[in-house]
């Protein structure tokens, strides 16, 4: 497994305000993910964040709402812009220790977002 | 029909049952599935890979069957630490494209 610290573990912010979630990895990953977790809703994938290049947006998030860097092997952000109190929920950087078919995905801490 | 379908619960279970769980696929293709365990307000964590021939780790068992398109974690001698939410997680076809239930809840109670 892996080391995964996100923060911040939770946060209460205005509406129209932006907020930016940091995940580091204590060691080298190829494969890194934010998810969402909405009150009783299953885990949603936002997107795969790419090392180098901008990231794989999953269907019904964009960039410019959700914009991610992925600056190196280890470290990745996630910033939920213009919040709305629609994006409260549970958000998950999440990595993956194994290729193939065989993935695994071990999951940071999660940050608990409130919008009012 | 959802990709991932999971009853909700919550199953209420005495320490010391056994409690089974289904969970049903609509991709035939899917290729890999998992059990995760999510406690309350806590991050999900695998609890183990289901494979083809069905495998056990200790109190829990899980199992596939392919032409039902469903897989079963089934938990002997519930322990009140057992109390969580556990999604079934299937990888859908693409390469690290895995698909969450919206779990479910398991309460032990002494």
């Amino acid at each position: 497994s892996a080391v995964i610290s996100q923060k911040p573990s939770r946060d209460i912010c205005q509406r129209g305000t932006s907020l930016t979630i940091q995940c580091q990895v204590d060691s080298q990953v190829t494969m890194m993910f934010w998810y969402r977790q909405q009150p009783g809703q299953s885990l949603t994938l936002i997107a795969t964040a790419n090392q180098g290049s901008e990231a794989t947006y999953e269907s019904g998030f964009v960039i410019d709402k959700f914009p991610i860097s992925r600056p190196n092997l280890t470290f990745s952000t996630l910033t939920v812009s213009n919040m709305s109190p629609e994006d409260s929920s549970i958000y998950l950087c999440s990595v993956e220790l194994s290729a193939g078919t065989n993935e695994k995905l071990f999951f940071g801490s999660g940050t608990q977002l409130s919008v009012l | 029909r959802k990709e991932v379908e999971q009853d909700p619960g919550p199953f209420n279970v005495p320490e010391g049952a056994t409690v089974a769980f289904n969970c049903t696929y609509s991709n035939s293709a899917s290729q890999s599935f998992f059990w995760y365990r999510q406690d309350c307000r806590k991050e999900p964590k695998l609890l183990m890979s289901v494979y083809s021939s069905g495998n056990e780790d200790g109190r829990f068992t899980a199992q596939l069957n392919r032409a039902s398109q469903y897989i079963s974690l089934l938990i002997r001698d519930s322990k009140l630490s057992d109390s969580a939410t556990y999604l079934c997680v299937v990888n859908r076809g693409g390469y690290s494209t895995l698909t969450f239930g919206k779990g479910t809840m398991l309460l032990v109670s002494p």
